[in-house]
């Protein structure tokens, strides 16, 4: 199956600081790919779609001037929490999309865990 | 936008027991279906999905129902191992995916 790669597997930083990270499809070229969120004993919540070199589109609520995403090669894409704050602390899970069709399987990194201090 | 709800948020079943978990969604237009297994700390993994050209599909233990009037699909398995605890989420999709909440299962020895 289609493997999905994310870099770093945690961080901690302290609060104010930006943090990158990297969502990389290995085997297979994603036109797009899904930004996730998920808290402690909670669901996966939609962040953002990042579609290889156009810009994102953000769910409501989601602030797109402190999570920037970047989704600039087919099998690449980064999601940059800037001025990170403790309740930016989260599970961040990206997903690609072999293929165009919404019918398609989305394949899951295995998540980044931040810790802001 | 897509609402998908799921239940129950906790299942507890002995050992051999069959284990059933119901999603119901908003929209219409929604014509993918997946379910995911993720236990702590590691990401989803699919497990069953459906389009919504078919009713019912089923893979050795696991199977999946989708009604499409209704607008409710759900997951059984059957033959339940300790192995199969974790949280599951249903999903629809059309042109992004929306989780349910998740349902944690226990599948006692």
């Amino acid at each position: 199956g289609a493997v999905v790669s994310q870099h770093p597997s945690w961080v901690i930083c302290k609060s104010g600081t930006s943090v990158k990270i990297e969502c990389r499809s290995l085997d297979f070229q994603a036109t797009t790919m899904f930004w996730y969120r998920q808290f402690p004993k909670q669901s996966l919540m939609l962040m953002a779609t990042s579609n290889e070199g156009s810009k994102a589109t953000y769910e409501q609520g989601v602030e797109k001037d402190k999570f920037l995403i970047n989704h600039a090669s087919l099998t690449l894409s980064t999601l940059t929490v800037t001025s990170a704050h403790p309740e930016d602390s989260s599970f961040y899970i990206c997903s690609a999309r072999v293929a165009e069709l919404s019918t398609d399987t989305q394949y899951f990194g295995p998540g980044t865990r931040l810790t802001v201090l | 936008g897509e609402n998908v709800e799921q239940h129950p948020s906790t299942l507890s079943v002995q050992e051999g027991d069959s284990a059933v978990i119901k999603c119901t969604y908003s929209d219409s237009a929604s014509n993918y279906f997946p379910w995911y297994k993720q236990e702590l700390g590691k990401r989803p993994q699919l497990i069953i999905d459906i389009r919504s050209n078919v009713g019912e599909k089923k893979d050795q233990r696991i199977a999946v129902t989708l009604n499409k009037t209704a607008k409710h699909f759900s997951l059984h398995i059957t033959e339940t191992q300790p192995e199969d605890s974790a949280v599951y989420f249903c999903a629809a999709s059309y042109n992004d995916m929306r989780f349910g909440a998740g349902t944690r299962l226990t599948v006692k020895p």
